[in-house]
């Protein structure tokens, strides 16, 4: 069985400054990673993926995440963030022929 | 890239009517679709995968009878609500497999949000 925590529900952050948004997994067998992002009633557009090789992923609109496997965390971060960015981010596991395990998501919330 | 077209995006009806909701590979054909659901301000959560030309898998709790799926052919799998009641209210997206990515591309709808009076 795979779970995925996500440990802040909502996290305020000033425009430009940095953010970074926890994820920690927990899985029997190696596990692909993913980091989505929502905007209201839309569906989801994936920000980047860690399926093997270089444990640090770069994606869209300027994140990246560090798989780090002894933690079981999947980190996603942005060095500048921008009043756009404001939305509904979700970390998930999974792959293959099975569907994705999500986290409960975190609500990244851009003050200007 | 990858898209996937889900129709409707939002829907009104009444209780215990159906209702169905598409999904649609447009470019490429996806033997396996993924249905989930999700409440205000909560995460995704996995109802059905559905697979091209044989019966959907349901999770645990999901109820077969309430939500069918069908996936008939290789660009399309629907969901139908049957006997709708307020309590079925939610988003729901779908999800499909590009079998072209190696890398497990996953490509999701914009949603359908049901709303039953």
């Amino acid at each position: 069985a795979q779970s995925v925590t996500q440990l802040d529900s909502q996290v305020p952050v000033f425009e430009e400054a940095p953010v970074e948004l926890r994820c920690n997994y927990s899985s029997s067998v190696s596990v692909y990673l993913f980091w989505y992002v929502q905007y209201p009633n839309q569906g989801l557009q994936l920000l980047l993926k860690y399926l093997s090789g270089s444990t640090l992923v770069k994606g869209i609109n300027g994140f990246e995440a560090e798989f780090n496997k002894s933690q079981t965390s999947f980190h996603l971060r942005k060095p500048s963030v921008h009043i756009s960015d404001t939305a509904e981010y979700f970390c998930a596991c999974g792959g293959g022929a099975d569907g994705l395990t999500f986290g409960k998501g975190t609500h990244l919330i851009i003050q200007p | 890239g990858a898209v996937v077209s889900q129709h409707p995006s939002w829907v009104i009806c009444k209780s215990g009517t159906s209702v169905k909701i598409e999904c649609r590979s447009l470019d490429f054909q996806a033997t396996t679709m993924f249905w989930y659901r999700q409440f205000p301000k909560q995460s995704l959560m996995l109802m059905a995968t559905s697979n091209e030309g044989s019966k959907a898998t349901y999770e645990q709790g999901v109820e077969k009878d309430k939500f069918l799926i069908n996936h008939a052919s290789l660009t399309l799998s629907t969901l139908t609500v049957t006997s709708a009641h307020p309590e079925d209210s939610s988003f729901y997206i779908c999800s499909a497999r590009d079998p072209r990515e190696p890398s497990y591309g996953y490509t999701f709808g914009s949603g359908t949000r049901l709303t039953v009076v």
